[in-house]
Parts: C-alpha cells; sequence; structure tokens
C-alpha cells in the first residue's frame, strides 16, 4: 500500500522553463510534507517542506504547493538549470507512537534539464 | 561542519555473513535514522533511535537485523546472515530533534554475493 506517490518516473524540461513535479498521498494524518533531491550514489539532499497548516512556501527558485482537500503537493522549479537534473523524492511525515518522525517517501521523478 | 558520515561507502559480503553500516550523525543532532532503499524504489523507513534508546522500530525486519546507537560513538546497522534480498542502499538521516528536518548521509552500498 504505497501512501505517497510520485506517478511520473521521469521528466524532461529544457532550460530556462519551469519544472513542475507532482505527489499525490492517501494519508490523511500527514501533517509535513518535505521534497529531496538526490544524484546518483549520494543521500537524498532536503530542498524544502511545508506544514499542513499552509499551501504554499517559496525559497528561491523552489516553491511547494500543498493542496489537502486533493491530497496532492507539487515542487515547482523556476527557471529550470541543467544542474537541477536528479532524482526527486516527495516525503510525508505525522507523529506516530513516541513521536517519531518516520518519513514516507514516493518513489521518485528523475528530473532532466535539457540545456 | 561535517554533515552526516556513514562509512563504508560500499560494502560486499558473502551470503551469510554479518553486515555492520556506520553513521554518525551532524554535530549537534541526537536523533538518528535508518532507511534503506531497494533498486528502482523509494526509500523506506527502518528505525529511528535517540542515544541509548530505540525510539521507533517498526520497519525493521524481525529477524537478523538489529540496530543500536550508544552513548559514545556512532549509530551501528547491524545485519546477521545476509541474504541476497538485503542487497541495497543504506541511508542514515539525522535531526536536532524528532520534529525537525532530516539531513542525509551518502549511504552504504551493500552487495551480498
Amino acid at each position: 500500500d504505497q501512501q505517497v506517490k510520485q506517478n511520473s518516473p521521469s521528466l524532461s524540461v529544457q532550460e530556462g522553463r519551469i519544472s513542475i513535479l507532482n505527489c499525490d498521498y492517501t494519508n490523511s494524518m500527514f501533517d509535513y510534507f518535505l521534497w529531496y533531491k538526490k544524484y546518483p550514489a549520494e543521500g537524498p539532499t532536503f530542498l524544502i517542506s511545508i506544514s499542513s497548516i499552509k499551501d504554499k512556501n517559496e525559497d528561491g527558485r523552489f516553491t511547494v504547493f500543498l493542496n489537502k482537500s486533493a491530497k496532492h503537493l507539487s515542487l515547482h522549479i523556476v527557471p529550470s538549470q541543467p544542474g537541477d537534473s536528479a532524482v526527486y523524492f516527495c516525503a510525508a511525515s505525522e507523529i506516530s507512537s513516541g513521536s517519531a518522525r518516520q518519513l514516507t517517501f514516493g518513489s521518485g521523478t528523475q528530473l532532466t534539464v535539457l540545456p | 561542519n561535517a554533515g552526516v558520515m556513514q562509512n563504508p561507502r560500499h560494502l560486499v559480503r558473502r551470503r551469510g555473513q554479518e553486515a555492520r553500516l556506520r553513521c554518525s550523525p551532524m554535530k549537534g543532532h541526537s536523533h538518528v535514522y535508518w532507511y534503506r532503499q531497494l533498486p528502482e524504489e523509494g526509500l523506506k523507513f527502518m528505525v529511528y533511535l535517540q542515544k541509548e534508546n530505540i525510539i521507533d522500530e517498526s520497519g525493521m525486519p524481525k529477524e537478523r537485523f538489529s540496530a543500536e546507537f550508544p552513548k559514545e560513538g556512532p549509530s551501528i546497522l547491524r545485519i546477521q546472515q545476509v541474504v541476497r534480498g538485503d542487497s541495497a542502499a543504506y541511508f542514515c538521516a539525522s535531526s536536532r530533534g524528532a520534529e525537525e528536518t532530516q539531513y542525509f548521509g551518502p549511504g552504504t552500498r551493500l552487495l551480498v554475493l
């Protein structure tokens, strides 16, 4: 049972244009969402996060939008740069037993930014 | 300010051997998490530890896997009697508090022959 889904395994975008990566979730208890970027043979790098009490968070070229009623979030990158080419993971968390915040990850989207 | 450190980066074991993976959290972080990534999949939570305590091991296989985070030294993920299905990338993350952002290490890639 996949609680966090990234339905597009890959996305190609022209340099300078907008990249939009999508993520859907099923667990209504999730209250915190994050995006990580991952290069091959490296660990995930934190990009941006959003709490469920907000619907938008912006940091430089990166903006995350949260639509709670649709259980959907998206990451916008504008303008896209070739260095943004990587796998992007959506992750979600909830307060579980012991106040642990285990992250539930999607399967990732490979973004390729073409020069 | 060093990030999360993991070693070894690559580990090759034969079936039946033991694998020990180490993780040193970022300075000032006392919360450690282990995740496993199988090929073509996302990361899956395994265990969450604080110093000398296992807080949540709901994602850990019931047999052969154990984790510790001693008072001194790195966190250790131990896999006994490895099988081919254990081949994966194992990532450690740390955070300052339980409700703060988790930062990941570079991972240990385990290959079981």
